[in-house]
């Protein structure tokens, strides 16, 4: 059965603070990989995408996650947080078969000023 | 343009008794997607609707079902409502196609209560 693991639940860490929060996937083929945030009191929104090329993805504030496809993992990272990062991430994978987008168990980041 | 949105923003319910909840995706979009947020769960797939026609399936009871109408909006309804149903449930939708590393769009999800 497909299954998406966050490694964390809950990261408290100071302003300035690198984050990298662990993912990974346990499926063989090929996959489509996401992470998605959620800030308090909004909607669930789109931080970055992998579905082919550079390993290395770039996507919004900062963020940026790799693709270790021998490791079955799509961890996200940022160099310095911001106490607006403040949030909930979300690991999301798929594959053409699956008809649905399998999310993580989301992890709650909270940055302290 | 108007984001996904869902209907209503929270409901309250007992146990045994039914819910409907609403979403109307984005307009150009055609497929829908219900998830169950429930705490410390993260987001698990209940239904997807493409073109009025249900697609996939997650691992839920049949008590838990849906429908997409022709504009393609979409409605979830949950019968004979148990405790463990309370949970956010989040509607998202995608533009026409079934491309699966296109991005899905959420609302801010129907807040459902069983007391």
């Amino acid at each position: 059965a497909q299954s998406v693991s966050q490694h964390n639940h809950h990261v408290i860490l100071s302003e300035a603070a690198s984050l990298e929060l662990g993912c990974n996937y346990s499926y063989g083929g090929t996959v489509n990989l996401f992470w998605y945030v959620q800030y308090p009191g909004q909607h669930l929104q789109l931080l970055l995408k992998y579905f082919s090329g550079d390993p290395l993805v770039k996507g919004i504030k900062g963020f940026e996650a790799e693709f270790i496809k021998s490791k079955f993992s799509f961890n996200l990272r940022k160099p310095s947080v911001q106490w607006s990062d403040t949030a909930e991430y979300f690991c999301a994978v798929n594959a053409q078969s699956w008809g649905k987008l399998q999310f993580g168990a989301g992890t709650q980041v909270v940055v302290t000023p | 343009e108007a984001g996904v949105t869902q209907s209503p923003t929270h409901l309250i319910k007992t146990r045994g008794q039914q819910a409907t909840l609403r979403c109307s995706p984005i307009s150009g979009h055609t497929s829908v997607y219900w998830y169950q947020q429930a705490l410390g769960l993260g987001l698990q797939f209940l239904l997807w609707y493409d073109e009025g026609e249900e697609r996939n399936r997650g691992n839920f009871p049949p008590r838990f079902s849906g429908r997409q109408f022709p504009n393609y909006s979409s409605e979830l309804n949950v019968n004979a409502l148990e405790l463990e149903d309370s949970a956010l449930y989040l509607c998202a939708s995608r533009p026409v196609g079934t491309a699966t590393n296109e991005k899905l769009f959420f609302g801010s999800g129907t807040q459902l209560s069983v007391l």
